[in-house]
């Protein structure tokens, strides 16, 4: 056990409709990644929140946004949903002690994500 | 951009045998490598990282990986194999930038297989 913890462990939505899928980092962890993963593009980084701020972006579609609240959880947020976004998505979460370079990110479990 | 190869999508070895999973990346300066496992319907699991020192790592699960400059490799191995080892195994390079880690690029994975 990661200590990261993510809702839904599944979820099967319609093309058209929005989700949002729900990532509690460790504890002390200041830092959320999400990343997705597909048979197709495997597993991508989307977005980085540090300390409610986003901190980077990776290959993340303008349909999807994230946030991150005042208790570190974070949210990330999929609409007008099409099948190819069927996926397991995935949360991490790290320490991110600034001039340290040992910050390791530590998986959640995932939720799958299945559009019909 | 920072780039992970995983040559073998599949490896089969036998229970008892020597293991070897193959890692190359490609990255400007000196890479912050991972190799995480990931069970069926499961998280990702980190296994060992390298981020300076000793170019020999020692992980979790008897695995252990050894960081060659001069080839770009991260390879990783074990020396006698359980079943209980079959899963898919990531290689990643993380890239640091104001003190904190980025977004991971993963290798498309290697799939183990076990043999009785």
């Amino acid at each position: 056990d990661s200590g990261v913890t993510q809702t839904p462990k599944h979820l099967i939505t319609a093309t058209g409709q929005r989700v949002t899928l729900r990532c509690s980092p460790r504890s002390g962890d200041l830092s959320v990644y999400w990343y997705q993963q597909s048979l197709d593009q495997g597993l991508q980084f989307l977005i980085q929140y540090y300390n409610g701020e986003e901190r980077a972006k990776g290959n993340i579609l303008e349909r999807f946004s994230a946030q991150q609240f005042p208790d570190l959880h974070s949210e990330l947020n999929l609409s007008s949903l099409e099948l190819g976004d069927s996926a397991l998505y995935f949360c991490a979460s790290s320490e991110r002690l600034a001039g340290v370079g040992t910050d390791t990110q530590y998986f959640g479990p995932g939720t799958r994500l299945t559009v019909l | 951009a920072q780039s992970v190869t995983q040559p073998d999508i599949h490896i089969t070895v036998s229970e008892g045998a020597s293991l070897e999973l193959r890692c190359n990346y490609s990255y400007g300066a000196t890479p912050y490598l991972f190799w995480y496992v990931q069970s069926p319907g499961q998280g990702l699991q980190l296994l060992l990282k390298y981020f300076s020192g000793d170019t020999l790592v020692q992980g979790i699960k008897g695995f252990e990986a050894e960081f060659k400059r001069s080839q770009s490799s991260f390879n990783l191995r074990k020396p006698s194999v359980h079943w209980s080892d079959a899963a898919e195994y990531f290689c990643a390079v993380g890239v640091y930038s104001g003190g904190g880690a980025d977004g991971l690029t993963f290798g498309k994975g290697t799939h183990l297989i076990i043999q009785p």
